[in-house]
C-alpha cells in the first residue's frame, strides 16, 4: 500500500470554525513533509513544509504538528474560511535512490467550508 | 501565479494521434516532474529530471515519452495513448531533486483519449 494516506477523505466545517486534516505516514526515514491546496481546476499550491528535526509549525493562518512517534501529520487551518475549500494533500520525502529524492503523495482531503 | 506554466490546458486526441504537452518554469529551478493526476488516485510522479537528467522513471509505458532540452522546459511527448491515459498532466519544478525542497506546480494539462 501507499505510505502516505489520509484518515478522512472529506471535511466539512462551517465558517469561522478552525479545521485539522489529518495524515499518516509509514517511513520513518522520511524527513520533509509537505502540505498542498489543490482548488478546482488548479494543480497543488505549497502551503507550509515542516522538516523532520521540528514538531511544529507556523504560517499564516495554518499550523503542521509533525509527530514522529506515530508517524501522524496535521493540517490545522484557523478561522477557516470559504476560500479555503479546496482539496489538501499531504507528502512525503523519500530517498530514490544515491542522492536523489521524490514525494509520495496521498489521496487528499476535500474540505468543504460552509457559510 | 506559481511561475510554472503548461500547454495546452485542454487536449482531446484518438489513440493513433501524437501530441505533446509543454511545462516551462520561471523560477531558475533545476529540476522538472511529470506526475499523473487521475480521479480518486493519488498523484502519480511518472518522470524526473535533474540539472536536464532523467533521475526517474516510475514504471511509465514507453508511450509516454518526456524530454528536457534545459532546466527551464520540460515536453511529453504523447502517441497511440489509451482511454485510460486520460487523466491531468500536471509539470512541477524544485531547486533541486536532491534534498528537501518544496516543489511548485503548473496548472496541468486536461487530457481526454478517446
Amino acid at each position: 500500500g501507499e505510505s502516505v494516506g489520509l484518515h478522512l477523505p472529506t471535511l466539512s466545517v462551517q465558517e469561522g470554525d478552525n479545521s485539522i486534516i489529518n495524515c499518516a505516514y509509514s517511513n520513518s526515514a522520511s524527513d520533509y513533509f509537505i502540505w498542498y491546496k489543490q482548488e478546482s481546476g488548479k494543480g497543488p499550491q505549497f502551503i507550509i513544509d515542516i522538516r523532520s528535526n521540528m514538531d511544529k509549525r507556523q504560517g499564516q493562518r495554518v499550523t503542521v504538528l509533525l509527530n514522529k512517534t506515530v508517524k501522524h501529520l496535521s493540517l490545522q487551518i484557523a478561522a477557516t474560511q470559504p476560500g479555503d475549500s479546496a482539496v489538501y494533500f499531504c507528502a512525503e520525502n523519500l530517498n530514490s535512490g544515491g542522492s536523489n529524492y521524490k514525494l509520495t503523495f496521498g489521496k487528499g482531503t476535500l474540505l468543504t467550508v460552509n457559510p | 501565479e506559481t511561475g510554472v506554466t503548461q500547454t495546452p490546458r485542454h487536449l482531446v486526441m484518438g489513440m493513433t494521434n501524437k501530441k505533446s504537452l509543454k511545462c516551462e518554469q520561471h523560477l531558475g529551478h533545476n529540476a522538472m516532474y511529470w506526475y499523473k493526476q487521475s480521479a480518486k488516485k493519488p498523484l502519480e510522479l511518472m518522470f524526473v529530471y535533474n540539472f536536464k537528467e532523467q533521475t526517474e522513471n516510475n514504471s511509465v509505458p514507453s508511450r509516454f515519452s518526456p524530454e528536457c532540452p534545459n532546466s527551464s522546459h520540460l515536453f511529453l511527448h504523447l502517441h497511440t495513448l489509451q482511454p485510460e491515459d486520460s487523466a491531468l498532466y500536471l509539470c512541477a519544478s524544485s531547486q533541486d531533486a536532491t534534498g528537501g525542497y518544496e516543489q511548485y506546480f503548473g496548472p496541468g494539462t486536461r487530457l481526454t483519449v478517446t
